[in-house]
């Protein structure tokens, strides 16, 4: 399983676009990108997955590039509510969902 | 709602004793993937079985095993507890093809005492 490297902590203000980049360089071919967020005492919510180039749900985006040896999810306009600790995982097929320390993110108003 | 049940909620137990937390996937997933978290602290994966067979397996402790059944529920087992398996146990749950988004349980609060 490729390893991927976050950073611990982010802070942001309401209403800001916040961007948490994950490097994974030794990603292997057949590895999709997952995000999760997971809130205090819940178990982790799946946000958004990736393969190559950019993907956009009703809550974030996912920008890969063409190396595939980082990512970066992007949360338009955040709020309060999306304080949280935020995953990036990856893997393919049947893997082992291995997660690693995640970032925190703080939004202040 | 996540559509994967986990059974009990919170459990409080002694030293020593031994309990069963129960999982039950979303319908028609066929593998299920046990967690357990510290307070905070990281996901430590544990065990994952698919379609009733163990298909990895992580830092589990010999005193804990688990399993799931035919009707893909899933059960694990901790046994000879001690204060510091006291955690949130999540269990999770992702259908049978490739790349699939995992669902999360509300976990079991486990407390030994």
């Amino acid at each position: 399983l490729a390893k991927t490297t976050q950073p611990i902590s982010m802070d942001s203000y309401e209403g800001q676009e916040v961007n948490i980049t994950c490097s994974h360089n030794n990603i292997a071919t057949n590895d999709y990108i997952t995000w999760y967020q997971q809130f205090p005492s819940q178990g982790p919510r799946f946000i958004i997955q990736g393969y190559k180039t950019k993907v956009t749900n009703e809550v974030a985006s996912l920008f890969i590039p063409a190396d595939r040896k980082s990512s970066t999810l992007s949360l338009p306009r955040v709020s309060l509510s999306d304080t949280a600790v935020y995953y990036c995982l990856v893997g393919g097929g049947y893997n082992k969902l291995i997660f690693g320390a995640g970032t925190r993110l703080a939004v202040h108003p | 709602d996540s559509g994967v049940t986990q059974t009990p909620k919170h459990l409080i137990t002694a030293t020593g004793q031994r309990v069963t937390l129960r999982c039950s996937p979303r319908s028609g997933d066929l593998s299920v993937y046990w967690y357990q978290q510290s307070l905070d602290q990281g996901l430590q994966f544990l065990i994952q079985y698919y379609n009733g067979e163990e298909r990895a397996k992580g830092n589990i402790l010999e005193r804990f095993s688990a399993q799931q059944f035919p009707d893909l529920h899933s059960e694990l087992n901790l046994s000879s507890l001690e204060l510091g398996d006291s955690a949130l146990y999540f269990c999770a749950s992702s259908a049978a093809t490739l790349n699939t988004e995992a669902f999360f349980g509300q976990g079991t609060r486990l407390t030994v005492v």
